[in-house]
C-alpha cells in the first residue's frame, strides 16, 4: 500500500472549517484513500473514503485532487469533541489481508 | 445492528503469565477478523487477520497466537507474556463488500 504523509499537528478554532492535508503521490489506481480518526484510549473511527470523486457523509467531506496524489479532509463546523488524531491510509478495496499502514497523523486540536 | 466488541478495556498482567483478549462481532457473518497492536506512537501492526473459522494468518512472528473458534468470535492469547507485549491491542473487521474496516474499542495490556 501507498505511503501518506500528513503534518504532525494543526489547530482550528471551534466552529471553523477544518481543513487536514494529505499527500499520498506513489498512490495506484486501484487504492482508495481512507480516513479514520483516533481519540486517545480509543479504536480508530472511520470517517470517509473514496476513489476520484469527492465525497461527503455525515461526518466530513473528502476532496481528491485529479491526479489522485493528494486529498484533504474537511470537518465543516469543528468542535471540541473533534480534538484527535487523524489517519490518512490508501488502501486497495478488496485487500482482504487488512493490512492497514498508519503513518503517523495529523493531530488537530480544536480550540475554543 | 453490526457491532464489534472486544475485552477485557484494561489488562496488568505479570511477565510469564498467559492472556487471552475476546473479540466478537454481531449482525454479520463470516467476516474478515484482525488483530492489531499500537505499542509506543501511534502507528498500528497488524497482527493477525482470519477469512472463517480455523483460519488464521499471522503477519509476524511473535509471543502471542490467535484462534477462530467460532464464525464472529477471534482470540488473542499467549502462554507466556513478555514485557514487550505491552501495548494497545484493537480487534477490526471488514465489511462484507470489502470497503472498509472497522475497529473495536480497544484492550490496554500491561506486562508488570
Amino acid at each position: 500500500d501507498a505511503k501518506t504523509t500528513q503534518p504532525p499537528s494543526m489547530d482550528c478554532a471551534e466552529g471553523r472549517a477544518a481543513n487536514l492535508p494529505c499527500n499520498h503521490s506513489t498512490i495506484s489506481g486501484n487504492e482508495y484513500v481512507y480516513w479514520y480518526r483516533q481519540i486517545h484510549s480509543q479504536g480508530p473511527q472511520y470517517i470517509i473514503h473514496g476513489l476520484k470523486n469527492n465525497e461527503t457523509n455525515e461526518m466530513a467531506s473528502l476532496i481528491i485532487t485529479e491526479d489522485r496524489k493528494s486529498s484533504t479532509l474537511i470537518l465543516p463546523h469543528a468542535t471540541l469533541r473533534d480534538t484527535a488524531v487523524y489517519y490518512c491510509i490508501v488502501r486497495a478495496k478488496n485487500n482482504q489481508g487488512g493490512k492497514l499502514i498508519f503513518g503517523q497523523g495529523t493531530e488537530l486540536s480544536v480550540k475554543p | 445492528s453490526q457491532t464489534i466488541h472486544q475485552w477485557p478495556a484494561t489488562l496488568v498482567q505479570p511477565v510469564g503469565s498467559p492472556l487471552s483478549l475476546e473479540c466478537t462481532v454481531e449482525g454479520t457473518s463470516n467476516p474478515n477478523l484482525y488483530w492489531y497492536r499500537q505499542a509506543a506512537g501511534r502507528g498500528l501492526q497488524l497482527l493477525f487477520y482470519s477469512v472463517g473459522i480455523g483460519q488464521i494468518s499471522s503477519e509476524v512472528p511473535q509471543n502471542l497466537s490467535a484462534s477462530r473458534p467460532q464464525d464472529r468470535q477471534f482470540i488473542l492469547s499467549s502462554k507466556k507474556l513478555l514485557l514487550s507485549d505491552s501495548g494497545f491491542y484493537l480487534c477490526a473487521w471488514l465489511t462484507g463488500n470489502g470497503n472498509t474496516i472497522y475497529f473495536g474499542e480497544g484492550s490496554w495490556l500491561t506486562v508488570v
